[in-house]
């Protein structure tokens, strides 16, 4: 079946440095991928979707100078969280999107010190 | 506005008896819906899906019911298993409309032997 890899699966950083989470599409090209973040006991809130060549789009309230998303080939989505803060520390999980349906990525569990 | 919801936040099953997962929406726009199952620190897991044309949806010991009037869906695992213990998602998208998925805030099914 499709695999989506995602790496890290966890970091640690110090704050007001930045992070580069990293999605593959291993078997297949995902021409969207998606970026969902997960506070503790709540749903995956979709930050941004992802489209390979052009610009992200951004939901409400993300700020895309913050989390900058690149898309630069079918099979590879980074997601870069600039100058950390405590606050950004969450769970970011990437999907993408297969004709059967959604594929996720293990999710990066990201904590800023 | 959480247009999908899943009201209660725990669920707990003996085993071999039926679980189920209630998930309800608002938006009448949707018209694709999935279930997935998460593990802490890991990736959602696709379970099933059904398309709005259909109310029922079998695969295996999973079953997920649509009424679209109630703006409703369930997800039956009979019978449960102790594996089945672990977070449940409901989702929805609007595939004429960029696919994006939005999630209910899940639900904990713990599955006792």
């Amino acid at each position: 079946g499709a695999v989506v890899s995602q790496h890290p699966s966890w970091v640690i950083c110090k704050s007001g440095t930045s992070v580069k989470i990293e999605c593959r599409s291993l078997d297949f090209q995902a021409t969207t991928m998606f970026w969902y973040r997960q506070f503790p006991k709540q749903s995956l809130m979709l930050m941004a979707t992802s489209n390979e060549g052009s610009k992200a789009t951004y939901e409400q309230g993300v700020e895309k100078d913050k989390f900058l998303i690149n898309h630069a080939s079918l099979t590879l989505s980074t997601l870069t969280v600039t100058s950390a803060h405590p606050e950004d520390s969450s769970f970011y999980i990437c999907s993408a999107r297969r004709d059967y349906g959604y594929t996720f990525g293990s999710g990066t569990r990201l904590t800023v010190v | 506005d959480q247009q999908v919801k899943q009201n209660s936040p725990s669920l707990s099953v003996q085993e071999g008896r039926i679980s189920i997962l209630n998930c309800d929406y608002t938006n009448s726009m949707f018209d694709y819906f999935l279930w997935y199952k998460k593990y802490p620190a890991e990736g959602p897991t696709f379970l099933i899906s059904i398309s709005s044309i259909k109310d029922k949806n079998e695969d295996g010991r999973f079953t997920v019911f649509l009424n679209k009037s109630a703006k409703h869906l369930s997800l039956h695992i009979v019978p449960s298993q102790p594996g089945d213990s672990a977070v449940y998602f409901c989702a929805a998208s609007k595939e004429t409309s960029g696919s994006r998925l939005t999630f209910g805030e899940g639900t904990q099914l713990t599955v006792n032997p």
